[in-house]
């Protein structure tokens, strides 16, 4: 149980189009949706904190116009990257979280590869 | 500081070697501690956790204590095996977050 997916797992995009990433809770329901950005040989940095039915919690530094957060349903969040660079390329990460449940209860998708060129 | 501080790696073991992996945090008050693995090509997974001074989380062999006084949370296996292989991510939790240290890749040797 507690799966999390993540599609696609990587894509390559031009620069200055938008792509969207989708991450959902397969077996459970998940009021609390984290994304992360993972750079090579790095940490996971935290984007935003998404709850079903309401606006994302931006990080500082991330800029909410640019990373556009949905997190529309139960099962459902999508992360958009507006107008990407290749300075956006990188891997991201979602996880859920169960309700109820605190910062243990975080499942995490397989993660996404994105290459803008 | 409100950050994770992991010795670096890679770490390369033989089989049946003992593993420890260090971790420190700093913070205010007494967040949960994690450690998360993350296998080739997978998702990061909970591997154990402690959420108060003196716990420790165990699991598949593996044990971390939580320390208080040394703000530490080291990660130990007294025998790797090949398929532990992995990248190996401290972590806490602190107002339903959670900061990661920048990870410790471990590849274990036949």
């Amino acid at each position: 149980g507690a799966v999390v997916s993540q599609h696609p797992s990587w894509v390559i995009c031009k620069s200055g189009t938008s792509v969207k990433i989708e991450c959902r809770s397969l077996d459970f329901q998940a009021t609390t949706m984290f994304w992360y950005r993972q750079f090579p040989k790095q940490s996971l940095m935290l984007m935003a904190t998404s709850n079903e039915g309401s606006k994302a919690t931006y990080e500082q530094g991330v800029e909410k116009d640019k990373f556009l957060i949905n997190h529309a349903s139960l099962t459902l969040s999508t992360l958009t990257v507006t107008s990407a660079h290749p300075e956006d390329s990188s891997f991201y990460i979602c996880s859920a979280s169960v309700r109820g449940g605190g910062a243990s209860e975080q499942y995490f998708g397989p993660g996404t590869r994105l290459t803008v060129t | 500081g409100n950050s994770v501080t992991q010795m670096e790696g890679p770490v390369t073991l033989s089989e049946e070697a003992f593993l420890t992996i260090n971790c420190t945090y700093t913070a205010t008050g007494y967040p949960s501690l994690f450690w998360y693995v993350q296998y080739p090509g997978e998702g990061l997974q909970l591997l154990l956790k402690a959420t108060k001074a003196d716990d420790k989380g165990s699991n598949k062999g593996f044990e971390a204590t939580y320390r208080k006084e040394t703000t530490s949370f080291h990660l130990e296996k007294g025998s790797v095996q090949v398929s532990d292989s992995a990248v190996y991510f401290c972590a806490k939790g602190q107002g339903g977050k959670l900061i990661f240290g920048q990870g410790t890749e471990l590849s274990v040797k036949p």
